[in-house]
């Protein structure tokens, strides 16, 4: 069975500073990868997404997320945080070829102004 | 276009009371599938389905029941609550039950059990 896990359960960071939040995976055939994000009180929104091409993909609100297949990774990026994406991130994969989607146990990223 | 919608938003009910949580969409997507979300925990999936009569467990499906009897409607049932199911229950939806597309998610079920 697929498993996700997230390194950080908080991080914390002021306004500027650059983001990277770890995620890696189990299983070693061929994935969808899934950055989610909720903020405070919301339902979960998709960030961005990889398929298949350029391992470096970029999404919504200036995020990007690295696929690196030789380490079961996708990390995700922001070079300079805003106090507004004080949120809950979280990693998701999808075995190619299923249906179902396994989720990682969220970061919690506070922003300080 | 309403896309995912729960109801009710918010449920107290009492150990031993049974109900069913709501979940409709209006985007035609093959697929749907319940999550419950708890601190620490993640996203874990209790069932899911790939197409109106199919039904499948998911990582955490007991004390829980779901019946897909038509393509917009996939309702969560609560036979017997217990505290243990005090979580938010989340709905999602994508196109293709074995596409790469990503999950649409409803509002979400903020329910407690006391």
């Amino acid at each position: 069975a697929q498993s996700v896990s997230q390194h950080n359960h908080h991080v914390i960071l002021s306004e500027a500073a650059s983001l990277e939040l770890g995620c890696n995976y189990s299983y070693g055939g061929t994935v969808n990868l899934f950055w989610y994000v909720q903020y405070p009180g919301q339902h979960l929104q998709l960030l961005l997404k990889y398929f298949s091409g350029d391992p470096l993909v970029k999404g919504i609100k200036g995020f990007e997320a690295e696929f690196i297949k030789s380490k079961f990774s996708f990390n995700l990026r922001k070079p300079s945080v805003q106090w507004s994406d004080t949120a809950e991130y979280f990693c998701a994969v999808k075995n190619s070829g299923y249906s179902t989607l396994t989720f990682g146990k969220g970061t919690m990223l506070l922003v300080s102004p | 276009n309403a896309g995912v919608t729960q109801t009710p938003k918010f449920q107290v009910l009492k150990t031993g009371q049974s109900m069913t949580l709501q979940c409709a969409q209006d985007m035609n997507h093959e697929y749907m599938s319940w999550y419950r979300q708890d601190p620490g925990m993640g996203l874990r999936l209790i069932h899911y389905s790939v197409g109106a009569g199919i039904t499948d467990q998911g990582e955490v499906p007991n004390g829980y029941n779901v019946s897909r009897s038509t393509t917009e409607d996939f309702p969560l049932r609560l036979l017997s609550a217990a505290p243990s199911q005090t979580s938010v229950y989340f709905c999602a939806t994508s196109p293709y039950s074995y596409s790469n597309q990503p999950q649409h998610f409803g509002d979400g079920t903020r329910l407690s059990i006391l």
